[in-house]
């Protein structure tokens, strides 16, 4: 069972430094999600592909922010000239759009970024 | 906008003790709800979802949720725990229409659970 997979697990930069993060889904999966979690609070939603569309942002994806699905398979997230307050768990997730579950969401591993 | 509010930051329970986590959410309209659980070390997992069926809902390893609309809850329960249910215990919501916003899970802010053997 090939589940969620992200690379890298862990990231540290200097604040100012460009970050990307990958993320391949369940591969029969047509829907992925990214969402961010800080310390003490629960994963919060950032954006959403169906396919390669990008059809949701949060208000939390700032300009420095940007995610690409090309073709509709693995996702990445690119955070330009990154702060500390960054600093956090992004998780990516994903699911299969049919008439029995749409929402049923499958998590990846995460990965940790601290910004110094 | 929805939310959704855990009441328990921490829990501590001895094994064989039953176990009920609080969730309430607030969204006026139809709600699709979940219980995810994160153990020591691993990824998010979904324990148990509801899908407008049958308000008590049974998940995996024992765990069961009952949505009760009138007091826009989704308690977890357990009747009696393991030291192996040590894990932080995520309630979320997404809305059960297609449009904008019903893809979005939101999530409260956890409670972890540490079971004494």
């Amino acid at each position: 069972d090939t589940g969620v997979s992200q690379d890298p697990r862990h990231k540290i930069t200097k604040r100012g430094q460009n970050v990307t993060f990958r993320c391949d889904p369940i591969s029969e999966h047509n829907r992925l999600y990214w969402y961010r979690q800080t310390l003490g609070q629960g994963p919060e939603f950032l954006t959403y592909f169906q396919n390669e569309a990008q059809l949701e942002k949060s208000r939390l994806l700032s300009d420095r922010f940007s995610a690409e699905r090309p073709k509709g398979s693995f996702s990445t997230l690119e955070i330009q000239r990154t702060e500390q307050g960054d600093s956090a768990m992004y998780l990516c997730a994903s699911s299969l759009a049919s008439s029995g579950s749409p929402y049923e969401q499958f998590f990846g591993p995460g990965t940790r970024l601290t910004v110094l | 906008a929805q939310s959704v509010s855990q009441h328990n930051h921490h829990v501590i329970l001895s094994e064989a003790a039953s176990l009920e986590l609080g969730c309430n959410y607030s969204y006026g309209g139809t709600v699709n709800l979940f219980w995810y659980v994160q153990y020591p070390g691993q990824h998010l997992q979904l324990l148990l979802k509801y899908f407008s069926e049958d308000p008590l809902v049974k998940g995996i390893k024992g765990f069961e949720a009952e949505f009760i609309k009138s007091k826009f809850s989704f308690n977890l329960r357990k009747p009696s725990v393991q030291w192996s249910d040590t894990a932080e215990y995520f309630c979320a919501v997404s809305l059960a229409y297609s449009g904008a916003g019903s893809y979005q899970l939101t999530f409260g802010k956890g409670t972890k659970l540490s079971v004494i053997p």
